[in-house]
């Protein structure tokens, strides 16, 4: 019943790995983003896909790579993390042909040491 | 471009007392204005949302109205529990039209603490 879920909600890794994070809508929105929070609760948006397609693509390092392979899945892969990529991950969905708010997942807690 | 500024947190207050959280924003175009909460360990919820001057948006005893002559979308409640403590966010999207594609811009949010 959960209308957006990311997995996992906790991640743990060390510098230098490469990590996914993965985002699932069953809203039927068009739209899906990922949001980073910082330490202090800062959101900022990182990326936007309308049906599969980057829309937003935020002064984010190219380390940082979103795949779409449909409308309802949007993934974060992260390559050769660092320690400042520790930060709460949020996928959220809306839809802008209906005009709808946009629908937060439970956030992926990244952490690097 | 488009920002959002909240009061200064944290909020610390007692059981029953009046909440007031301000937030004025800067935005190019038409915005809607939405203010999210976040739960301890949880993600973003929509408290309410007002898509047009003098909208008010209410939820769970919380309100706002949008005031595009002072530019503001304050958060009320006349009487706060326990369960309200939690981080606010105010946050504008661009309606349709325009490269902003319904992306939020948030402010800084507002930690409230609520005591018995």
């Amino acid at each position: 019943d959960t209308a957006v879920s990311q997995t996992p909600k906790y991640l743990v890794t060390q510098m230098g790995n490469d990590k996914s994070i993965k985002c699932e809508q069953n809203l039927g929105h068009d739209t899906m983003y990922w949001y980073k929070q910082d330490s202090k609760k800062f959101l900022k948006i990182m990326f936007s896909y309308n049906n599969k397609e980057l829309i937003i693509n935020e002064t984010v390092p190219n380390r940082f790579s979103p795949k779409s392979p449909d409308k309802a899945h949007l993934n974060l892969h992260i390559n050769s993390l660092e320690l400042g990529d520790s930060a709460v991950y949020f996928c959220a969905s809306s839809s802008l042909q209906g005009g709808t708010e946009a629908f937060f997942g439970q956030g992926t807690r990244l952490t690097v040491v | 471009g488009n920002s959002v500024t909240q009061m200064e947190g944290p909020v610390t207050l007692s059981e029953e007392a009046f909440l007031t959280i301000n937030c004025t924003y800067t935005a190019t175009g038409y915005p809607s204005l939405f203010w999210y909460v976040q739960y301890p360990g949880e993600g973003l919820q929509l408290l309410l949302k007002a898509t047009k001057a003098d909208d008010k948006g209410s939820n769970k005893g919380f309100e706002a109205t949008y005031r595009k002559e002072t530019t503001s979308f304050h958060l009320e409640k006349g009487s706060v529990q326990v369960s309200d403590s939690a981080v606010y966010f105010c946050a504008l999207s661009i309606r349709a039209g325009g490269t902003s594609y319904g992306k939020l811009t948030f402010g800084q949010g507002t930690i409230l603490t609520v005591h018995p």
